[in-house]
């Protein structure tokens, strides 16, 4: 059980283009999931934190209006990078709750060209 | 001053050896301690989860907890190639977790 899942698990880009990452929870409701950021040989940094059916809350220096985030359901929550740059290229992961514990989904490597 | 620091590594050890894992931390408000492992281009797992102060054991891994010193630690015996991955540990004291910054352990047959 628990189980949360990432899509895509990669994704390349041209620079400019947005891009929609989806993570969801298999087989639990989540009303807490998380977004993070690992770049590499880097350590897991959370860009925000998405409740379902609110705003979501923003790490300082986290851009929101270029990381939309969207919690629509208690299953599934979306990242979307918009007018994605070659910086924005990293490896992408979320989170969601149960009982405490965060189970995180497989990540989605994002490459900006 | 990173709030949690982590030797990077890589750590190459045999087959069988005991392996010790170390963060520490600037915050001494953290209560929640946890280690993550990490394959590569994978999310990370939990390993083990430690409130406040001491130790907890499960099969070959152990995770020590010293709040007097901000130092946690991660013990993996008789160690096998399996355990080749990136060791991740974090912390917190509400449920926003802060990761160090992992840990590479490479285990050679």
């Amino acid at each position: 059980g628990a189980v949360v899942s990432q899509h895509p698990s990669w994704v390349i880009c041209k620079s400019g283009t947005s891009v929609k990452i989806e993570c969801r929870s298999l087989d639990f409701q989540a009303t807490t999931m998380f977004w993070y950021r690992q770049f590499p040989k880097q350590s897991l940094m959370l860009m925000a934190t998405s409740n379902e059916g609110s705003k979501a809350t923003y790490e300082q220096g986290v851009e929101k209006d270029k990381f939309l985030i969207n919690h629509a359901s208690l299953t599934l929550s979306t990242l979307t990078v918009t007018s994605a740059h070659p910086e924005d290229s990293s490896f992408y992961i979320c989170s969601a709750t149960l009982a405490g514990e965060q189970f995180f989904g497989p990540g989605t490597r994002l490459t900006v060209l | 001053q990173k709030e949690v620091e982590q030797d990077p590594g890589p750590l190459s050890v045999p087959e069988g050896a005991i392996v010790s894992l170390n963060c520490t931390y600037s915050n001494s408000a953290f209560q929640y301690f946890m280690w993550y492992r990490q394959y590569s281009r994978k999310g990370p797992e939990l390993l083990m989860y430690t409130y406040s102060s001491g130790n907890k054991e499960d099969g070959r891994f152990t995770a020590q907890v010293d709040k007097s010193s901000k130092y946690i630690s991660l013990f993996i015996r008789d160690s096998q190639p399996s355990d080749s991955a990136t060791y991740l540990c974090a912390m917190s004291n509400t449920d926003k977790l802060i990761f160090g910054t992992g840990t590479r352990l490479q285990v050679f047959p």
